[in-house]
């Protein structure tokens, strides 16, 4: 079945750490997005790719890093110069801007990160 | 830039009955998408209806459909006989097609729905 993986669902981060959490999909799409949720805030992006080798950073990229060299592949490094680290991370993908139908994202489950 | 508003927090309802989420979203654009998103306790993302703005027909999907109103800017989910499973954070999101940050999902924070049995 074709979707995408984040792991580990569960993630614990000492402080001055970096951590790496993983986002893989088998969809043949394009794009793919890192988004963090706390509660009451909704999800805010942090950063995009729509193509492999080139990346974005969306609206709250500081502390964060990331790196897409395959295209099935987006995983999200939380540094240390994130203060506030602690929240859900949902990594997401879409086909991107290849045809003129969206059909919006496909999610996956999920990391939390929690400061230890 | 785009935002999306969700003015009610907390809603709910009791099952089988009829509930609408309100979402309201501020653009410059002629053309984009608009989608509910759903999130149960598992926090799994889904999707649950989508519209394109260029079209006047509001979407449907089995019990879910929208009221879109291009003019006001605004955006409902109905959800029709409710049951127990569709007690969940709902969230409105907005896609331009166009121009910086195209294809880029911008959400509201969401309205947590409660299904009372």
């Amino acid at each position: 079945d074709g979707g995408i993986t984040q792991s580990p669902k569960y993630l614990f981060r000492k402080e001055g750490q970096n951590v790496t959490l993983s986002c893989e999909q088998n969809l043949n799409h394009d794009a793919m997005y890192w988004y963090r949720q706390d509660p009451g805030q909704g999800l805010r992006l942090i950063y995009y790719s729509q193509i492999v080798n080139d990346f974005q950073k969306g609206d709250i990229a500081e502390g964060y890093s990331v790196s897409r060299e395959k295209k099935e592949s987006f995983p999200l490094t939380v540094t240390s110069a994130q203060k506030n680290p602690t929240a859900f991370y949902l990594c997401a993908s879409s086909i991107g801007i290849r045809t003129g139908r969206h059909y919006g994202y496909t999610f996956g489950s999920g990391t939390r990160l929690t400061v230890v | 830039a785009q935002t999306v508003t969700q003015s009610q927090p907390e809603m709910s309802v009791q099952e089988a009955e009829t509930v609408t989420l309100s979402c309201t979203y501020d653009t410059s654009e002629n053309n984009y998408y608009l989608f509910w998103y759903k999130q149960p306790p598992s926090r799994q993302m889904i999707l649950v209806i989508r519209q394109e703005a260029y079209k006047q027909q509001n979407a449907t999907e089995n019990r879910f459909s929208v009221n879109f109103q291009k003019a006001a800017k605004s955006f409902s989910l109905k959800i029709s006989d409710s049951q127990l499973g569709d007690t969940a954070m709902y969230f409105c999101a907005f896609m331009k097609t166009a121009g910086a940050g195209s294809y880029q999902l911008t959400f509201g924070k969401g309205t947590k729905l409660s299904v009372i049995p």
